[in-house]
């Protein structure tokens, strides 16, 4: 069993850029969660997609979205990247009626 | 709004020595909490998790973690620190009725003396 993998491990971008972040996760799950993790902080929750549909959302803005396919991978889209959003973004999995989530490794954005 | 509190942001312990993570939840209802342990720009692994029953639960790698409802807290602890254990150590509230978001503590970062 893989776990829950995480596409790419770090990245960089600039400013005003878009990012797509992508996860798949562990096998037989069908909830994907996604967490902002800034430096020296804990993750705070992004939104949660099941069913290909956004299932609940945290205190993020509009640029955050999100997509999740058949299969049960998700995508998480940033747009007009801005200094604040560089972080380590972590996508858990689960199943919908379960209460313990699985991490991926994360991803690291750096925005410059 | 539910919030997980942890009170020490910075621990110091010598090998061998016992430790005691603090954690302090503010969601009403019956809570369910988990320990997380993240290594650097690594993820997080599950230690231990509570939802109902004895208080006491056991963990992963040694860990242990006793729910107190008197006093909201969800302390986690460990008899003999190993080395390995240095790490940042995150304690979480699941809000099973708000979503099935975790809400996290801001962490405590463990560091372990020869």
């Amino acid at each position: 069993d893989a776990g829950v993998t995480q596409s790419p491990t770090h990245l960089i971008k600039t400013r005003g850029q878009q990012v797509t972040l992508r996860c798949s996760p562990k096998s037989g799950h069908d909830t994907v969660s996604w967490y902002q993790q800034a430096l020296g902080q804990g993750p705070q929750f992004i939104f949660q997609y099941y069913e290909e549909e956004e299932r609940q959302r945290g205190n993020f803005p509009d640029r955050f979205s999100g997509h999740q396919f058949p299969n049960y991978s998700s995508e998480l889209n940033v747009n007009a990247l801005l200094l604040g959003d560089s972080a380590l973004y972590l996508c858990a999995s689960s199943l919908v009626a379960a209460t313990e989530a699985f991490f991926g490794q994360g991803t690291r954005l750096t925005v410059v | 709004a539910q919030s997980v509190t942890q009170p020490d942001i910075h621990i110091t312990v010598s090998e061998g020595a016992s430790l005691e993570l603090r954690c302090n939840y503010s969601y009403g209802a019956t809570p369910y909490l988990f320990w997380y342990v993240q290594s650097p720009g690594q993820g997080l692994q599950l230690l231990l998790k509570y939802f109902s029953g004895d208080t006491l639960v056991q963990g992963i790698k040694g860990f242990e973690a006793e729910f107190k409802r008197s006093q909201s807290s969800f302390n986690l602890r460990k008899p003999s620190v190993h080395w390995s254990d240095a790490a940042e150590y995150f304690c979480a509230d699941f809000a099973g009725n708000a979503g099935n978001m975790l809400t996290f503590g801001g962490g405590t970062r463990l560091m372990v003396k020869p």
